[in-house]
């Protein structure tokens, strides 16, 4: 399909052990937003990636989180030595805006679904 | 992103219009107003966004005020699938838009 697609769309892991969480965005959107959503919580933005410009990695909850973004397109989110904490679903979402400045709707995916034991 | 304030929790009969208020009242200049809702287990979708006049789509209405200090959200005819949690954003000159907690709506036959 043309919307944002996200995989895998549940994780099941040791604490401990890495994840890796990949999002194709829809074709041309140049912004890609991470978020999570703890049970029961709202959004908790992660990182913003926009065009070729420095991604903005502040809501990133530690530096055991990363996440990369190769030729503008797809976005991989790494989570290293797993917590119990980091369960939740991760979201990505892509918007055509090309500025700075929101001038168009999130397109969400699915979700990564991921447990920690 | 402008402060909004909504109520925690709606509910709606089935066939009646669902109306969600939304106050953005530190909102300024040419900051739009987004409504986005999730269904449960899945990604937020996009509904409805405004400025300053009254906008409609296929999914919903968006009314807001002439101060705009406030804005509701109009479902014409709620059916069980409105059931969902509704989120008000008023990103202004963030390009990141915060999520709070939203407006859990019901819809009840």
């Amino acid at each position: 399909g043309a919307g944002v697609s996200q995989s895998p769309s549940n994780k099941v892991t040791e604490k401990g052990k890495d994840v890796e969480l990949r999002c194709d965005p829809i074709s041309g959107h140049t912004a890609l937003y991470w978020y999570r959503q703890s049970l029961g919580q709202g959004l908790e933005f992660l990182i913003y990636f926009q065009g070729n410009s420095a991604p903005d990695k502040s809501g990133l909850p530690s530096d055991r989180f990363s996440a990369e973004r190769t030729g503008g397109s797809v976005s991989t989110l790494t989570i290293q030595r797993t917590q119990q904490e980091d369960s939740a679903v991760y979201l990505c979402a892509s918007s055509p805006s090309p500025g700075q400045i929101l001038t168009g709707e999130l397109f969400f995916g699915e979700g990564s679904r991921l447990t920690v034991l | 992103d402008a402060k909004t304030t909504q109520p925690t929790s709606m509910d709606c009969a089935e066939g009646r219009a669902a109306n969600l208020p939304c106050n953005h009242s530190t909102i300024s200049g040419n900051e739009y107003v987004y409504w986005y809702r999730q269904i449960h287990s899945q990604g937020p979708q996009y509904i409805i966004h405004g400025l300053k006049n009254n906008e409609t789509n296929e999914m919903a209405s968006l009314i807001i005020t002439e101060d705009r200090k406030s804005s509701t959200l109009i479902l014409p005819h709620a059916t069980l699938r409105d059931t969902a949690v509704y989120y008000c954003i008023v990103p202004g000159g963030s390009y990141i838009p915060t999520f709070g907690r939203g407006t859990s709506l019901i819809v009840h036959p």
